[in-house]
């Protein structure tokens, strides 16, 4: 089974780089998406297929998936990046279910 | 454009069966590929998937719910329907349906339902 685990929160200045780390058994054979809420938000999809981006997400968003952690990365971070990320992945193996990390907290300085 | 729209109790009582209903559009649920999943987070805290089901009426359900669990789908209406037996307090969540098996996308905008005697 999978268990994802992430850091509860990471902190960044606007205009630097913000990594997301996403760390789980098999994480590097598995596809990794990431999802962004706001407060009072449902989630919205930012990364699929560990480095796909849906349209209307901006390119300073990437992912990244290797070794044991799926990262997912914003470049020249903005006010409006403040929220919780969430991964997840689809457990494809005996209990074929969907699992969530436990969030990441972004904060802008 | 894909929406989908869930609806059902705000409150319940402990003991009672929690029925949600997804109701979509700009999709068909007989179109093969096609699924809805089901996924709650409860107050501040982080969300759980909980199952989909697909346009096969294959369906898949968390381990830890299984038992207390059932997805169901009427295609004619366009709808997906939880239910979720003996309501606890801790079943206290926002409850999202949204569109996709792998991934979601997009994402219906949730229904707060507070287990509550």
């Amino acid at each position: 089974s999978s268990v994802l685990t992430q850091p509860p929160s990471v902190s960044v200045a606007p205009g630097r780089t913000a990594r997301i780390t996403c760390g789980g058994n098999n994480i590097a054979i598995r596809s990794v998406h990431w999802y962004q809420q706001k407060p009072g938000q449902a989630p919205v999809l930012v990364m699929y297929y560990d480095t796909d981006r849906p349209s209307g997400i901006p390119d300073r968003f990437t992912g990244s998936n290797s070794g044991i952690t799926a990262t997912l990365t914003i470049s020249r971070v903005e006010a409006g990046d403040e929220a919780d990320y969430y991964c997840q992945v689809w457990d494809s193996g005996s209990a074929h279910r969907g699992v969530f990390g436990g969030g990441t907290k972004l904060t802008v300085l | 454009q894909i929406t989908l729209k869930e609806s059902g109790p705000t409150v319940v009582k402990p003991t009672q069966t929690l029925t949600l209903t997804c109701t979509f559009s700009g999709f068909s649920l007989s179109t093969s590929g096609v699924s809805v999943g089901w996924i709650r987070q409860p107050p501040g805290k982080a969300l759980e998937w909980l199952g989909i089901i697909s346009w096969d009426d294959d369906k898949h359900y968390s381990p830890s719910l299984k038992s207390r669990l059932t997805i169901t789908k009427d295609t004619s209406k366009n709808q997906v329907v939880l239910t979720l037996t003996n309501m606890e307090p801790v079943d206290t969540a926002t409850y999202y349906c949204a569109f996709g098996h792998n991934w979601f996308d997009p994402w219906g905008q949730g229904t707060l339902v507070t287990v509550f005697s």
